[in-house]
């Protein structure tokens, strides 16, 4: 059965300092895909990025950036210089190649970013 | 105008009540779903409907009915819920039913008193 864990309920910083979100994941699946959606207040879902499971390389977009690794099993996202409007839930979550697109969710990581 | 649009924002219903969720995707997608988010448990897939057609019903009582009429619109019907039905319910869509990346809509706040 595929899992997904977040470790961090929640992290603290202060605008322009450095945010890495852990995730790590379970699966039985050689195939499979990552994701990271943000929940800022507003409630919906926000997709940044999605990874299938043969391609390793790191990812940047703008101050996001994203760490496969998966000799450990893990997803992780770094925020580089944050900024206020980064507040909000991340979520990490998984598919599976056979199971279609159904995604299985982290609890979620709430950051708060202090001016 | 928002890809996903979901109706109402917030819904409070008694526990004998019955209601509709109305989602509305703008996309052109072929899959659509509905996730229930409560305060207590991570965000938990309840249905998948591909093509008008429901590929997946995730164990989810029958309190809870689907319906997909067309590919752009999906409900969810309640009826004789329970105070721990109260949550955040999510539609999301995506262009085929195949591990694409599914836009969300803001969701309905649902209180069961």
């Amino acid at each position: 059965a595929q899992k997904v864990t977040q470790a961090q309920t929640e992290i603290s910083v202060v605008e322009k300092e450095d945010v890495t979100l852990d995730c790590v994941y379970e699966t039985r699946d050689t195939t499979y895909y990552l994701f990271w959606y943000k929940q800022p207040p507003s409630g919906e879902l926000v997709f940044l990025i999605r990874r299938n499971s043969f391609d390793e390389q790191n990812e940047i977009s703008g101050r996001y950036s994203w760490n496969f690794q998966k000799s450990t099993s893990s997803f992780n996202f770094t925020i580089t210089a944050s900024q206020v409007v980064d507040s909000a839930v991340y979520f990490c979550a998984l598919s599976e190649q056979a199971a279609g697109n159904k995604l299985t969710f982290g609890g979620g990581t709430r950051v708060l970013v202090k001016p | 105008e928002t890809g996903v649009t979901q109706t109402p924002r917030h819904l409070v219903m008694g526990m004998t009540n019955k209601k509709s969720l109305k989602c509305e995707q703008h996309l052109g997608h072929n899959a659509m779903y509905w996730y229930k988010q409560s305060a207590k448990k991570p965000l938990e897939l309840m249905f998948v409907y591909s093509l008008e057609e429901r590929v997946e019903n995730n164990s989810v009582p029958s309190r809870f009915s689907p319906e997909c009429p067309n590919s752009s619109h999906l409900f969810l019907h309640l009826h004789t819920l329970q105070p721990e039905d109260s949550a955040l319910y999510l539609c999301a869509s995506s262009q085929d039913s195949g591990n694409t990346e599914a836009f969300f809509g803001q969701g309905t706040r649902l209180t069961v008193v």
